[in-house]
């Protein structure tokens, strides 16, 4: 197995660019998703398979993928973007799941 | 539209035990790969186990040879059995769906959780 590490933290002003990165030396073979999780709330997908995001979530979200790093983007951030964002993959045979510690968004 | 609804948190005492239920509806709970995931008070997401449609379990360290993930089908229902709790156990539980894309799994769906405290 191996781990998979976000920033604690990040901070942008409301319609900057928010950049989360999370980095494991598995996830060139596997791949990652990302969920937000905004207080007292459960957690929601916001991107899968590295890229794509699923239906209702907003074009500002994108994810990307380079080597031992993904990547998640939004752009033109929102003060209801504020929360926590977890990346998420598996080891090689996808039967061992894998949580990154979060990473928590502040708009200032 | 697709629901899960987590229920049977509560106190409990170290080394005891402890029956989760997650009711289903919008799918059949047979025909998906199921997991629970759970997070400690304030801290990050912990993943706890995996059902496949087969039947075939998975379980994180942690929790291995204490808790066990099952389902009824006729119930629609996904259960975690959890015994010889420790107080690091104390989390909310959340259930959640596992879609496949190309044998890559994401949590599409998740319920809102159950919180389980173990403390004497």
């Amino acid at each position: 197995s191996y781990d998979l590490t976000q920033p604690p933290s990040v901070s942008v002003s409301p319609g900057q660019t928010a950049r989360i990165t999370c980095s494991g030396d598995g996830l060139p073979r596997i791949y990652s998703n990302w969920y937000q999780q905004k207080a007292g709330q459960a957690p929601m997908l916001v991107i899968y398979e590295d890229t794509e995001r699923p239906s209702g979530i907003p074009e500002r979200f994108s994810g990307s993928s380079s080597g031992t790093t993904v990547t998640l983007t939004i752009s033109g951030v929102q003060a209801e973007d504020e929360a926590d964002y977890y990346c998420q993959s598996a080891d090689s045979t996808g039967r061992y799941v894998l949580f990154g510690g979060g990473t928590k968004l502040t708009v200032l | 539209e697709v629901q899960l609804e987590e229920s049977g948190g509560g106190l409990v005492q170290p080394g005891g035990s402890l029956t989760l239920s997650c009711a289903v509806s919008g799918f059949s709970v047979s025909s998906k790969y199921m997991t629970w995931v759970r997070q400690a008070p304030g801290k990050g997401l912990e993943w706890v186990s995996l059902l496949y449609s087969n039947a075939d379990t998975y379980y994180g360290d942690s929790v291995k040879g204490r808790f066990t993930i099952s389902r009824d089908n006729s119930k629609d229902t996904l259960y975690l059995q959890m015994s010889r709790l420790r107080v690091d156990d104390t989390a909310v539980y959340y259930c959640a769906r596992v879609s496949m894309v190309r044998g890559r799994g994401y949590f599409d769906y998740w319920g809102r959780g159950t919180l389980v405290t173990v403390s004497s």
